[in-house]
């Protein structure tokens, strides 16, 4: 079945530097999103990605979906403490009312 | 406008007892999805009704988790007899129609303890 994985697994950042997220999906996807987990808190969606070659930015967030739509990126730009939690891709495949199938996350650690 | 509700938000419980848990998508989202994710590891799917139909129960670990949703209105999940493997948060998840592009709302989720 369609598997997605996503690297790294943690990282920790001083606040201020940047911080990247990459996912990759077993199959093409229909589409990616991105869930943002605080910690004790529950997934919330981010945003997402439809378009081959897509990019979107949110703020300091700059979202991508590759050419052949298997694989995504998050990328942060000088982190946050409010940045902490964990980031989830979530990829949906072709054919239909597929669920999501997530990633294992990042969790993003900040220091200050 | 009220989110994804779940009840309980903990729960303890030991080998081999039963355990339901509720979940309440928010008011007219047709699609009603089950999670669960064990410490560490990736929020794994497991299953997603469309009203009161199971659309797909294909992540359902074994028969000793049952799904329904009567009315199509709220969801409970069953463990019946719970293990010790079953530990983790049960995370609910609705959204308002059927489709490639929809994002899902997520519940605080179910932390499950077996002990």
């Amino acid at each position: 079945g369609q598997q997605v994985m996503q690297i790294p697994q943690y990282q920790h950042v001083q606040e201020g530097e940047d911080f990247t997220t990459y996912c990759n999906s077993s199959t093409t996807l229909s589409n990616i999103q991105w869930y943002k987990q605080r910690p004790g808190g529950h997934p919330v969606f981010l945003i997402q990605l439809v378009k081959s070659g897509e990019v979107k930015k949110q703020k300091r967030l700059t979202f991508q979906f590759g050419e052949a739509k298997k694989n995504s990126s998050l990328h942060i730009t000088a982190t946050q403490t409010t940045d902490v939690g964990t980031y989830f891709c979530a990829g949906r495949d072709w054919g239909g009312n597929t669920p999501l199938v997530f990633g294992k996350g990042t969790r993003l650690s900040v220091i200050a | 406008e009220a989110g994804v509700t779940q009840f309980p938000s903990h729960s303890v419980i030991e080998k081999g007892q039963t355990v339901t848990l509720r979940c309440d998508p928010i008011s007219g989202h047709d699609n009603l999805y089950w999670y669960r994710r064990v410490m560490g590891k990736e929020i794994k799917f497991l299953l997603h009704f469309v009203k009161e139909s199971k659309q797909d129960e294909s992540g359902m670990p074994n028969n000793r988790f049952l799904a329904e949703r009567t009315g199509g209105t709220y969801s409970t999940l069953k463990v019946q007899p719970a293990e010790l493997e079953d530990s983790g948060v049960y995370f609910c998840a609705s959204s308002p129609r059927t489709g490639l592009n929809t994002e899902a709302f997520f519940g605080q989720g179910t932390r499950l303890t077996v002990v």
